[in-house]
């Protein structure tokens, strides 16, 4: 167990729903990250939070939408989702939000669009 | 651009062999480097990291040579292990800045053959 954890596990879904993965970061992180992982396009980094506020935008699409809540937990949201938007989305954590930080990774959640 | 690569997709090793994964990557400004193993399954597992002002470091079992003139980083697992079958990724990132964004390649599945 990373310290990192990740709801739901699994879910399935129709095109044109939403849905919402949830974080909660190991004790102790600030910052929050979220990853999505596909087989042709390895982890891609979507976007950051440190200590409620987006550090970092990577590749995310405008459909999908993310926050950092008071307490810490991070929740992505995403929707309009077509079939390409399977994939594993990652949530890792890390004390800091900048510098040599080594992030630790949740077991993910696995999101099929069918 | 920025991006990280590896050379093989694949490696096959026999258990007590050592092995070695490499990575390429582009960003001469990157100064802080990752290695991380993902088990099926499950997240992403730190294994070593390594600053740009090093060239060798190494851990329990594993060693991450970096070497800047070529931008070539790689990771060396002494006695392999079926329990180390996994795929292996390296991470990069620049440190300054007051946003971290750890960008990784594509992944090397390695297999440890009894």
């Amino acid at each position: 167990d990373s310290g990192v954890t990740q709801t739901p596990k699994h879910l399935i879904t129709a095109t044109g729903q939403r849905v919402t993965l949830r974080c909660s970061p190991r004790s102790g992180d600030l910052s929050v990250y979220w990853y999505q992982q596909s087989l042709d396009q390895g982890l891609q980094f979507l976007i950051q939070y440190y200590n409620g506020e987006e550090r970092a935008k990577g590749n995310i699409l405008e459909r999908f939408s993310a926050q950092q809540f008071p307490d810490l937990h991070s929740e992505l949201n995403l929707s309009s989702l077509e079939l390409g938007d399977s994939a594993l989305y990652f949530c890792a954590s890390s004390v800091w939000g900048a510098g040599a930080n080594v992030l630790t990774f949740g077991a993910g959640s696995r999101l099929t669009v069918l | 651009g920025e991006s990280v690569g590896l050379h093989l997709p694949t490696l096959s090793v026999q258990e007590g062999d050592n092995s070695i994964i490499n990575c390429a990557y582009s960003n001469s400004a990157s100064d802080y480097f990752i290695w991380y193993k993902q088990e099926s399954g499950k997240g992403p597992q730190f294994i070593i990291d390594i600053r740009s002002n090093m060239d060798k470091r190494q851990g329990q079992r594993v060693t991450v040579l970096l070497n800047k003139t070529v931008k070539h980083l790689s990771l060396q697992i002494a006695a392999t292990q079926p329990g180390d079958s996994a795929v292996y990724f390296c991470a990069e990132n620049k440190s300054g800045g007051s946003n971290y964004k750890l960008t990784f390649g594509k992944g090397t599945l390695l297999t440890v053959n009894p």
